[in-house]
């Protein structure tokens, strides 16, 4: 059965410290997404990449985040400082082009 | 710029029929699309409709697209209390797609 898997599923940290998001796409998608979550602004896309590039991080506060893909199996996303109102649910998912995307659980950030 | 919009919540007795709607702007979007996030997890596409379609159909699910009206609505039939969730519309033409901002379903018995 496959699945995206992120890890952790859920973080509490302080303001000022670094966080590190992962992601495992599923075997064999080429495109991968970041999402963030919250009551205020809905779902939210971060940023994507197909076949590891980036294409869009537009919607990504580039002074603190950042979103990579060290190879095909992994994406991590990093916000470094982090700040209270970066506390969200960040979905990572994966697809092949736009048909169908698959979303991971989520990771729940909670930035004290 | 493009945008979608849906209700916030819908209020259902188990075992009538729920239709949720949606409206976007985007006319060139080629798929839309309807997901479903149950509390503590991730979006779970449903179903979704090529653009060129005004009707799908699958079991209790049917969308309607009316494309003139840029109008996609989704009908559970004979809705159950585990069809309690929110339910986002989103739309494409690339690979990004754009999210409604969810309708929360519930269903009393």
């Amino acid at each position: 059965d496959a699945r995206v898997t992120q890890t952790p599923r859920h973080k509490v940290t302080e303001m000022g410290q670094e966080v590190t998001m992962r992601c495992q796409p599923i075997l064999g998608h080429n495109t991968v997404f970041w999402y963030r979550q919250t009551m205020m602004q809905g779902l939210e896309l971060l940023a994507y990449f197909r076949n590891r590039a980036p294409l869009d991080d537009s919607g990504m506060p580039k002074d603190r985040f950042s979103a990579e893909m060290p190879d095909a199996t992994l994406a991590t996303l990093k916000i470094q400082p982090s700040e209270p109102r970066d506390s969200a649910v960040y979905f990572c998912a994966s697809g092949l082009g736009y048909k169908e995307q698959f979303f991971g659980p989520g990771t729940r950030l909670t930035v004290l | 710029g493009e945008d979608v919009e849906q209700s916030l919540f819908l209020s259902v007795r188990e075992g009538d029929s729920s239709v949720i709607n949606c409206t976007y702007t985007d006319s060139s979007s080629t798929y839309l699309y309807w997901y479903k996030q149950e509390p503590g997890a991730g979006l779970q596409l449903l179903t979704y409709i090529f653009s060129n379609m005004d009707m799908k159909q699958d079991q209790r699910l049917t969308v309607l697209l009316n494309k003139k009206d840029k109008h996609l609505s989704l009908r559970i039939a004979d809705t159950q209390t585990g069809d309690s969730a929110i339910y986002f519309c989103a739309e494409s033409n690339t690979d990004k797609l754009i999210f409604g901002t969810g309708t929360r379903l519930q269903v009393f018995p």
